[in-house]
């Protein structure tokens, strides 16, 4: 059961124009979301993250929108370069819930994406 | 040497063999987490670490066996695995205070073939 979806596995946009990277998300708990991109042979890197008490959040070319009652967001990359070029998961996450033991820390819980392929040509 | 590393990049190891993966965060971070990443499929969580302390483990099989010594270091010892672990290993770790958010910096992972 895949609580985080991305159903797209891949898109090609031309340089220039709008990328557009679509996640859906079942579990209602959810109220944090993330975005990452990954390049070959690298870990994940973080991009940008939007909490459920707004709607947009931007960020130089970046932006994520997120509709609650769809439990949907997506990413916004205008304009798109090749190096854009990568991987991108988005993620979401629970209210952290503080560890009593653990030093009193919290912990929130990531759930990903199956992740999509943006491919941007010159 | 900044952000996640992870030792080694690639390794390639029979069923019967026993090695370790090693994970070093220099960002002071306070917790770290061990993922598995297999083809086309999400990153699936196998063990979370806080302040040195296992807070959760994702029903994982007792052939993957982790050890966090101290907030900077993260092992995961590997023993009589089979061919569908296959799979790139990805370390991360975050700042987890209370009540806030975890941004997870990942290292770039180890790419593990088991024949």
């Amino acid at each position: 059961d895949q609580q985080v979806k991305q159903n797209s596995p891949s898109l090609s946009v031309q340089e220039g124009r709008i990328s557009i990277l679509n996640c859906d998300y079942t579990n209602s708990m959810f109220d944090y979301f993330l975005w990452y991109k990954k390049y070959p042979a690298e870990g994940p890197t973080f991009l940008i993250s939007i909490s459920s008490i707004k709607d947009k959040n931007e960020d130089g070319r970046f932006t994520v929108f997120l509709n609650k009652s769809a439990k949907h967001l997506s990413l916004h990359i205008v304009p798109s370069q090749p190096g854009d070029s990568a991987v991108y998961f988005c993620a979401a996450s629970e209210t952290p819930k503080i560890l009593s033991r653990a030093g009193g820390t919290s912990y929130g819980k990531l759930t990903f994406g199956q992740g999509t392929i943006l491919t941007v040509h010159p | 040497e900044t952000g996640v590393t992870q030792t080694p990049r690639h390794l390639v190891m029979g069923m019967t063999n026993k090695k370790s993966l090693k994970c070093e965060q220099h960002l002071g971070h306070n917790a770290m987490y061990w993922y598995k990443q297999s083809a086309k499929k999400p990153l699936e969580l196998m063990f979370v670490y806080s302040l040195e302390e296992r807070v959760e483990n994702n029903s994982v099989p007792s052939r993957f066996s982790p050890e966090c010594p101290n907030s900077s270091h993260l092992f995961l010892h590997l023993h009589t695995l089979q061919p569908e672990d296959s799979a790139l290993y990805l370390c991360a770790s975050s700042h987890n205070d209370r009540g806030s958010y975890n941004e997870q910096f990942f290292g770039p992972g180890t790419r593990l073939t088991v024949l």
